[in-house]
């Protein structure tokens, strides 16, 4: 597609309920990139896959979270069990072969209560 | 750890002036890029500038450019002729260093307002 797709734009989940979160890069882009943005905060680098290469989870705050990506396609993030503090915006970047020209999507905010 | 500091939770601008957002880092390495990135509120974050630590020549993009001091890691951004379109939050961006060069650490941002 023309830019980075993320869905939904918003999601509103109870406390302990599972949620999956969706990013539909640009096609040729071979990176994809999630980031967590908290209120008031800059961005969280949360998980990095290129190509068929083992992803980067480093920055996964905790085994609730958890993401795929199926070749060079579509990406999800899953967070299991939500808290309160997983509340904030996720954006999905993608770029060529981990380069840094990354294009942002314009991101899902996460409200749990 | 790597860390970005934007000293400036806020700043405003009237319409027409220049404002100068600031941005120090930390880091060992010599050869690195630094990033501008703006956020307006749909959400989407937009590069606006980026530098390359090697090149001595501070980089322009039309309204926009930077002052890189190397020495004193300091990257600040200056905006000239504010427009209402430039209101939105800001962020200080920084590679990694090593092989995990393709994470970005930010800064807390800075939200600019514009004044007509």
């Amino acid at each position: 597609g023309a830019g980075v797709s993320q869905s939904p734009s918003n999601k509103v989940t109870e406390k302990g309920k599972d949620v999956e979160l969706r990013c539909d890069p640009i096609s040729g882009h071979t990176a994809l990139y999630w980031y967590r943005q908290r209120l008031g905060q800059g961005l969280e680098f949360l998980i990095y896959f290129q190509g068929n290469s083992a992803p980067d989870k480093s920055g996964l705050p905790s085994d609730r979270f958890s993401a795929e990506r199926t070749g060079e396609s579509v990406s999800t993030l899953t967070i299991q069990r939500t808290q309160q503090e997983d509340s904030a915006v996720y954006l999905c970047a993608s770029s060529f072969a981990g380069g840094l020209g990354y294009t942002f999507g314009s991101g899902t905010r996460l409200t749990v209560v | 750890a790597q860390t970005v500091t934007q000293s400036q939770p806020e700043m405003s601008v009237q319409e027409a002036e220049t404002v100068t957002l600031s941005c120090t880092y930390d880091t060992s390495e010599s050869d690195y890029y630094l990033f501008w990135y703006k956020q307006p509120p749909s959400r989407q974050m937009i590069l606006v500038i980026r530098q390359e630590a090697y090149k001595q020549q501070n980089a322009t993009e039309n309204r926009f450019s930077v002052n890189f001091q190397k020495a004193a890691k300091s990257f600040s951004l200056k905006i000239s002729d504010s427009q209402l379109g430039d209101a939105a939050m800001y962020f200080c961006a920084y590679p990694n260093s090593g092989g995990s060069n393709y994470k970005l650490t930010f800064g807390k941002g800075t939200l600019l307002t514009v004044n007509p």
